[in-house]
C-alpha cells in the first residue's frame, strides 16, 4: 500500500481555482487508476490510464477533470474550477503491465483530501 | 443503483460477537476483493476471491465467494475494535479492467 505515492494528501482550495493530484505509481507498475470517494461512501471509478495513454475515462465528469500518466513522472488528476462538490478524498491506485483482469493485485495509495471552501 | 450492493450499510456490535457482510450483484466477476479503511487511509486489500465457491480464511475472517461469481460474503467471529473500519468489496467484471466498488459497511465493535 505505501508503494503507491501520492501528494498532497491535504489540498485546500477555493471555488474556481484549480487542484492537481499527483500519483507515482508503485515501481514497475505501469498501470494507473482514479477513484473518488465522498464522505461515508465508498469509491468510484474516475479514469484509467496506462503510460500515455487514457484507456477508460468514462468515469470521468467531462467538463473539468481531466488526467494524463507521462512517459516520465506521475499521473496527474487535474480539476480545474473547482466547486464545493469537488470536495472529496482521491485515491490513486495502480497495478503491473497487464492490469486488474489478469488477477493482479491493485494496490492504492493513502488518497488526496480536497477540501474546497 | 449500484453495480455492487453491500448489506448492511452500517452495523454496531459488541466485542466477541459474530458478524456477515454480504456483497451482491447481478452481474458476474471474474474476480472479487474485500477491502478494510480506516479514516483518513487508503484501502488495504484483505483478500481476492478468484473461482465460484471459493472459501478463504485469514485469522477470524472468512470470505467465501458464490457459486456464479455473482455475490459474496465477509464473516468475522468474535469480532474485536480494531476490526472497526470500513469494509469494501470490489468486483472485476469479465469484459472489464478495472475494480467496481460497493457502497461499502461500516463496523463499530464496541468494547
Amino acid at each position: 500500500n505505501a508503494g503507491v505515492m501520492q501528494n498532497p494528501r491535504h489540498l485546500v482550495r477555493r471555488r474556481g481555482q484549480e487542484a492537481r493530484l499527483r500519483c507515482s505509481p508503485m515501481k514497475g507498475h505501469s498501470h494507473v487508476y482514479w477513484y473518488r470517494q465522498l464522505p461515508e461512501e465508498g469509491l468510484k471509478f474516475m479514469v484509467y490510464l496506462q503510460k500515455e495513454n487514457i484507456i477508460d475515462e468514462s468515469g470521468m465528469p467531462k467538463e473539468r477533470f481531466s488526467a494524463e500518466f507521462p512517459k516520465e513522472g506521475p499521473s496527474i488528476l487535474r480539476i480545474q474550477q473547482v466547486v464545493r462538490g469537488d470536495s472529496a478524498a482521491y485515491f490513486c491506485a495502480s497495478s503491473p503491465s497487464t492490469g486488474v483482469l489478469s488477477g493482479n493485485t491493485i494496490y492504492f495509495g493513502e488518497g488526496s483530501w480536497l477540501t474546497v471552501v | 443503483t449500484q453495480l455492487l450492493e453491500q448489506s448492511p450499510q452500517f452495523l454496531s456490535i459488541q466485542e466477541g460477537e459474530n458478524l456477515t457482510v454480504y456483497c451482491n450483484s447481478s452481474s458476474v466477476f471474474s474476480s472479487l476483493q474485500w477491502y478494510r479503511q480506516e479514516p483518513g487511509e487508503g484501502p488495504v486489500l484483505l483478500v481476492t476471491v478468484v473461482t465460484g465457491g471459493e472459501v478463504k480464511k485469514l485469522k477470524r475472517l472468512t470470505f467465501q465467494f458464490g457459486d456464479a461469481r455473482k455475490d459474496s460474503s465477509l464473516h468475522i467471529t468474535a469480532a474485536q475494535p480494531g476490526d472497526t473500519g470500513l469494509y469494501l468489496c470490489a468486483g472485476v467484471m469479465d469484459a472489464g479492467n478495472m475494480l467496481t466498488f460497493g457502497g461499502g459497511t461500516r463496523l463499530m465493535v464496541k468494547p
